[in-house]
């Protein structure tokens, strides 16, 4: 099976721009997670979806959405780019999102804020 | 709310010496505990889970609830366990997880 596959990869943005990012989780798998990585605060939770629905949500702003299609591909947005918002953003499946079941991570998209 | 404290960001110890890597949690309820681990230039993945009780990679974790407790032990290290390694919980009917701040584990020739 094909792992979380997560892109871009790398994206450069300017302040006050608004960012769309892609997660597509292994086969089967119908909840993905979301988490921002950065070196002071380490692995934060975004938000999790499941069948179309968010699920949970983590105390960030506003500013960051997200969705999950049919397929249980997923996106997140962050709307008006802040300074503080550059970070590995990572994405978690697995399959139904049950609290003893193991999450699988991609890769991650680095978006760094100028 | 829940918490996860690894004390240790960094442990360096030799080849075939016995490590620790230490995990204390804070939850009132029953949680869900993990030990997640990144290798150089690897994505994050699962090492083990509390409710498994298995070893991987010669890794064993005990939850101890009495000391809200969830270390990783391994007896003799190797070279190639040299990783970041992160201690999560997740308490919910969703799979949010909880992360530790990590350790970053170096084992010496």
């Amino acid at each position: 099976k094909a792992g979380v596959t997560q892109t871009p990869r790398y994206l450069i943005k300017t302040r006050g721009q608004q960012v769309t990012l892609s997660c597509s989780p292994i086969s089967g798998h119908r909840s993905v997670s979301w988490y921002q990585q950065t070196p002071g605060q380490g692995l934060q939770f975004l938000f999790e979806y499941f069948s179309e629905t968010q699920r949970n949500k983590g105390n960030f702003p506003g500013r960051f959405s997200g969705r999950q299609f049919s397929n249980s591909r997923s996106e997140m947005n962050v709307s008006t780019l802040e300074l503080g918002d550059s970070a590995l953003y990572l994405c978690a499946s697995s399959l139904y999102g049950d609290s003893n079941q193991p999450q699988h991570f991609g890769d991650g998209t680095r978006l760094s804020i100028l | 709310a829940q918490r996860v404290t690894q004390p240790e960001k960094l442990l360096s110890v030799f080849k075939g010496a016995p490590v620790e890597l230490k995990c204390n949690y804070s939850y009132s309820g029953s949680p869900e505990l993990f030990w997640y681990v990144q290798y150089s230039r690897q994505r994050l993945q699962l090492l083990l889970r509390h409710i498994s009780r298995e070893s991987i990679k010669g890794f064993t974790a005990d939850l101890n609830k009495g000391e809200t407790s969830f270390h990783l032990k391994k007896p003799f290290a190797q070279e190639e366990d040299s990783a970041m390694y992160y201690c999560a919980l997740s308490t919910h009917s969703g799979s949010r997880l909880t992360f530790g701040e990590g350790t970053q584990l170096t084992v010496n020739p």
